[in-house]
């Protein structure tokens, strides 16, 4: 059974950072593309990131460009998103997809919750 | 960006009845589009994808057609379950975007 969970979110202030992690655990974690999707409060599905196999690219929102930064370690099952420049606007529940072999998003965490506030 | 554009906001039907949600894109995706259920609380799931091939273990009610800008997702014969909130993604360009989603609700 695919699981995929997510940890480090939690309150912080404008400006600060925060590193998101997911441990990924029933398939073969290195052949698949894993993306990161949030979802503000009361709000709607929204792309975060994509990095690719081997982590040979890496893709972000225009939201989040230049302040994320998307990173997979293969050797520990784990996809990293960090965050800095925090805005008001990054308060979001922030889920971990695994894609399927079509680059859909197959497999969702519950997600971890990150609030930016002072 | 590609803007995916749901309609109904809202639709609201009883059980039995089916239901047809619309995905329009503003420029063509050919067929790279999924959609996906979101019941409160819960991370969303995975229904159909390339427009009209369901995910595994997708209930035959729901269905998926459309090509090029539009779109639409029908669920035959409604159950209890289905009530939920549908959203629409297109993968055919960078951005991935996701349409603002269409809310089933038992009338």
């Amino acid at each position: 059974e695919v699981q995929l969970v997510e940890s480090g979110g939690g309150l912080v202030q404008p400006g600060g950072s925060l590193r998101l992690s997911c441990a990924a655990s029933g398939f073969t974690f290195s052949s698949h593309a894993m993306n990161w999707v949030r979802q503000a409060p009361g709000k709607g599905l929204e792309w975060v990131s994509t990095i690719s196999i081997s982590a040979d690219n890496t893709y972000f929102a225009d939201s989040v460009k230049g302040r994320f930064a998307v990173s997979r370690d293969d050797s520990k099952n784990t996809l990293y998103l960090q965050m800095s420049g925090l805005r008001a606007e990054d308060t979001a529940l922030y889920y971990c997809v695994k894609s399927s072999s079509s680059f859909y998003y197959e497999n969702w965490g519950q997600g971890t919750l990150v609030t930016v506030s002072s | 960006e590609i803007v995916l554009t749901q309609s109904p906001a809202t639709l609201s039907l009883s059980p039995g009845e089916r239901a047809t949600l619309s995905c329009r894109t503003s420029q063509s995706v050919s067929s790279s589009l999924a959609w996906y259920q979101q019941k409160p609380g819960q991370a969303p799931r995975l229904l159909i994808y390339n427009a009209s091939n369901r995910a595994t273990g997708i209930p035959a009610r729901f269905s998926g057609s459309g090509s090029g800008t539009d779109f639409t997702l029908t669920i035959s014969s409604l159950e209890p379950e289905d009530f939920a909130v549908y959203y629409c993604q297109q993968r055919y360009s960078w951005p991935r975007t996701f349409g603002q989603g269409t809310k089933l609700e038992i009338k």
